[in-house]
């Protein structure tokens, strides 16, 4: 049972362009949602997050809009850059119970 | 300050076997998240530690267990090993319990290949 679903393996954006990233959830008591950035051999690294209270979050390059009437989320990275070539993962949460992830998105940033 | 490690670093062991990963977790962290990541997969939650007692569970079986020792470090036990237990096993600490919350730092993780 997939609750958190990235429907985009991989997704390839020019430097400097901007690169949305998607998530659809099933789940509609999910109350927090993240975004992790992954590097190879190295863990995930938290990025930015939501209360499902809000519909957006600003953080820099990166921001984060939430739709709960279509339980999707997406990730906005403006300008995108080499540095932001990573797997991002997007994650949920219900109250204090467990981080359900996404199977992940392989961003390419083309210079 | 360190950040959270894992040992070892990569593992290979075979059917049948038992297994034993450690994490040590960020200086100031209490509890400790494991998780594991299959090949092409998101992180799977397995189970969470705090006060030395295991605080929450994720789907897996009774072979998966682990231990938190005073020092907050951990470790997971993985019994009679599957070829479907090889993964990247994933540690996260954290101050406190809360599971959902933007202050879980992870571990590079430890490679587990079960033939």
């Amino acid at each position: 049972d997939q609750q958190v679903k990235q429907n985009s393996p991989s997704l390839s954006v020019q430097e400097g362009r901007i690169s949305i990233l998607n998530c659809d959830y099933t789940n509609s008591m999910f109350d927090y949602f993240l975004w992790y950035k992954k590097y190879p051999a190295e863990g995930p690294t938290f990025l930015i997050s939501i209360s499902s209270i809000k519909d957006k979050n600003e953080d820099g390059r990166f921001t984060v809009f939430l739709n709960k009437s279509a339980k999707h989320l997406s990730l906005h990275i403006v300008p995108s850059q080499p540095g932001d070539s990573a797997v991002y993962f997007c994650a949920a949460v219900f109250g204090n119970e467990k981080l359900t992830f996404g199977t992940g998105t392989r961003l390419t940033i083309i210079p | 300050d360190a950040g959270v490690t894992q040992s070892p670093t990569h593992l290979i062991k075979t059917r049948g076997q038992q297994v034993t990963l450690r994490c040590s977790p960020k200086s100031g962290h209490d509890t400790v998240s494991w998780y594991q990541q299959a090949l092409g997969q998101g992180p799977q939650f397995i189970f969470q530690y705090y006060e030395e007692e295991e605080r929450q569970r994720g789907n897996f079986p009774d072979r998966f267990s682990g231990h938190q020792f005073p020092n907050y470090s951990s470790e997971l036990n993985v019994n009679a090993l599957l070829l479907g237990d090889s993964a990247l096993y994933l540690c996260a600490s954290s101050l406190g319990v809360r599971v959902g919350t933007d202050t879980q730092y992870f571990g590079p993780g430890t490679r587990l290949t079960v033939l």
